[in-house]
């Protein structure tokens, strides 16, 4: 099976502290995603990447950047995180050859205090 | 741009009965792919059932049915039998036809609690 696996479960940050959120897929797929889930507001798209090195604007990219140096790994940067980062967040990678091929991680619940 | 809304935050449903889940979305496309996804407290999205839209035939999936409704841009989940274990959010979710990237967009969530 497919995994998407996500380094953190939980964590806590300070406010201004930089963060790093990995994502790591081993079925070699193309596109990956990330996407921030809040209550009442869904999943909404942040970042996505279609190939090394290959980086897309989401819709709420504003405070965050992304780096894919390597196909299996997308990470997601905070660059000074604020109390308003606080979220859930969901990796998730898909196969380009199957239409409803998309999975994703467990999730990583990020506070900032 | 497209959106998809799910009107319902919350649904509740006695074990053994049928409940529906609400969705309607909004596009200009004509091709298009539609999704239900399950996200249980594991909180790991599972894929319940899926929709091409130029399938007029609605999707099931042993108990999970869709009513898709192309022109009125509805597309509901029927839950039949409803077991303690399909208590989760759901979401309501889309994608363009064709492309490279072809992310998914979602509703908000229902909420649904499956009572003993």
């Amino acid at each position: 099976d497919v995994k998407v696996t996500q380094s953190s479960r939980y964590l806590v940050k300070r406010t201004g502290e930089k963060v790093f959120l990995e994502c790591v897929q081993d079925m070699d797929h193309e596109n990956m995603f990330w996407y921030r889930q809040d209550p009442g507001l869904g999943l909404r798209l942040i970042y996505f990447s279609y190939d090394v090195k290959m980086k897309e604007k989401g819709d709420i990219p504003e405070g965050y950047s992304v780096s894919r140096e390597k196909k299996e790994r997308f990470s997601l940067i905070l660059e000074s995180a604020s109390t308003n980062q606080t979220s859930m967040y969901l990796c998730a990678s898909r196969d380009r050859r199957v239409w409803f091929g998309y999975t994703f991680g467990s999730g990583t619940r990020l506070t900032v205090v | 741009a497209q959106t998809v809304t799910q009107s319902q935050p919350e649904m509740s449903v006695q074990e053994a009965e049928t409940v529906t889940l609400s969705c309607t979305y909004d596009t200009s496309e004509s091709d298009y792919y539609l999704f239900w996804y399950k996200q249980p407290p594991s909180r790991q999205m599972i894929l319940v059932i899926r929709q091409e839209a130029y399938k007029q035939q609605n999707a099931t999936e042993n108990r999970f049915s869709v009513n898709f409704q192309k022109a009125a841009k509805s597309f509901s989940l029927k839950i039949s039998d409803s077991q303690l274990g399909d208590a989760a959010m759901y979401f309501c979710a889309y994608r363009s036809f064709g492309g490279a990237t072809n992310k998914l967009i979602f509703g908000t969530g229902t909420l649904l609690a499956v009572q003993p």
